[in-house]
């Protein structure tokens, strides 16, 4: 049980244009989802915390405008990458939480190339 | 503010060489402390969660220990295949947001 998927797995995309990952938990309702961020050799990064229907919490220092997400079912959470520039490339990972358990489960990431 | 200190950095041993990964944390109020294991290029991978001092959990040749101050990962007669980077985090009463340690990346040579 708790599996959480992502998709795409991988992307690649030009400079200007918007890319849009999945986070999908398959197997339970996902109360509160999380998107991390994670450069090479370095620890996870916490986006933003998104619960189902509510409007996504922001870390400091990272532009809403820019990482759109969108948590509207107790199964999915969008991010949206607007505008993807080269320093936007990197590993995005998912998260999610739910069934009055305290454990996130992770989804296996994906992998951003902005050229 | 919550705190969650994991060492040692990187740990490298031989096949069958048992070791501890420590994870000591300050927090008010925990509500749990979690292990994940993280493979080069995918997400971390739930291991254990540990809610209370004196709890201790094991999955094959791991084994999660808790006290009011730390969490031990214990690997008995590790494989390569145990090499991985061992993440820490706890959950605090007053959060809702995991923090997470930095990780110890653990190397097993045959």
């Amino acid at each position: 049980g708790a599996v959480v998927s992502q998709h795409p797995s991988w992307v690649i995309c030009k400079s200007g244009t918007s890319v849009k990952i999945e986070c999908r938990s398959l197997d339970f309702q996902a109360t509160t989802m999380f998107w991390y961020r994670q450069f090479p050799k370095q620890s996870l990064m916490l986006m933003a915390t998104s619960n189902e229907g509510s409007k996504a919490t922001y870390e400091q220092g990272v532009e809403k405008d820019k990482f759109l997400i969108n948590h509207a079912s107790l199964t999915l959470s969008t991010l949206t990458v607007t505008s993807a520039h080269p320093e936007d490339s990197s590993f995005y990972i998912c998260s999610a939480r739910g069934g009055g358990e305290e454990t996130q489960y992770f989804g296996p990431g994906t992998r951003l190339l902005v050229l | 503010e919550d705190q969650v200190t994991q060492s040692p950095e990187a740990l490298r041993l031989q096949e069958g060489e048992s070791s501890s990964l420590n994870c000591s944390y300050t927090v008010s109020g925990l509500r749990g402390l979690f292990w994940y294991r993280q493979d080069p290029g995918k997400g971390p991978e739930f291991l254990f969660t540990l809610y209370s001092a004196g709890e201790e959990k094991e999955k094959e040749r791991l084994k999660a220990t808790l006290t009011k101050k730390e969490s031990f990962l214990h690997i008995t007669a590790p494989k390569p295949e145990d090499s991985a980077t061992y993440l820490c985090a706890v959950q605090a009463g007053g959060s809702y947001i995991p923090t997470f340690g930095r990780g110890t990346s653990l190397i097993v040579h045959p």
